[in-house]
């Protein structure tokens, strides 16, 4: 079966810890998206990259970090800098970066700070 | 900018009755238009989309209409059932730019038996 995974499903940071999440996609798609889900807020998209190799900063990029080695992955690095990781993250990838295209999600990872 | 403003609050209805969602966006151009929706603990689901004007999208019974006059993509169904409750988004991809999604905050649906 073709999708986007994510692991794990919840995480736990320690105080000054960086923690990674996977996102792995078997859809041969180009473009891949993090976004941020808090509470009331909507979402709203941390990082994205559009081919291997490159990646781009988007709204809330601040305190995080990410890297796109291969066109199946995009792990991103949740700093210690980043003061409020409490969070639902979601992981996306569409097959181009056209403006028509339709994300795909996968199923998320709950970040919990302990 | 762009964005996505959608109605405030919970929406809370019984089985079989009339759902509307409103969404009002903010764009330039022709962005391209999407409802989304999430069940608990889950990722998002793509409901239905548009991407030009007067376009419109239906799945499952929802439906809802590219109105670039009145910059507006209301969702709509006319019979919910228990287990349409979830939370729906509303969201668009900007004209001629990157597959950017910009997200209204979303609607909890809670539909009563």
């Amino acid at each position: 079966d073709g999708g986007i995974t994510q692991s794990p499903k919840y995480l736990f940071r320690k105080e000054g810890q960086n923690v990674t999440l996977s996102c792995e996609q078997n859809l041969n798609h180009d473009a891949m998206y993090w976004y941020r889900q808090d509470p009331g807020q909507g979402l709203r998209l941390i990082y994205y990259s559009q081919i291997v190799n490159d990646f781009q900063k988007g709204d809330i990029a601040e305190g995080y970090s990410v890297s796109r080695e291969k066109k199946e992955s995009f792990p991103l690095t949740v700093t210690s800098a980043q003061k409020n990781p409490t969070a639902f993250y979601l992981c996306a990838s569409a097959p181009t970066g056209s403006n028509q295209e339709t994300q795909y999600f996968g199923p998320g990872t709950r970040l919990l700070v302990l | 900018g762009n964005s996505v403003t959608q109605m405030e609050g919970p929406v809370t209805l019984s089985e079989e009755a009339f759902l509307t969602i409103n969404c009002t966006y903010t764009a330039t151009g022709y962005p391209s238009l999407f409802w989304y929706v999430q069940y608990p603990g889950e990722g998002l689901q793509l409901l239905l989309k548009a991407t030009k004007a007067d376009d419109k999208g239906s799945n499952k019974g929802f439906e809802a209409t590219y109105r670039k006059e009145t910059t507006s993509f209301h969702l709509e169904k006319g019979s919910v059932q228990v287990s349409d409750s979830a939370v729906y988004f509303c969201a668009l991809t900007p004209d001629r730019g990157n597959n950017r999604l910009a997200f209204g905050k979303g609607n909890q649906v809670v539909v009563i038996p």
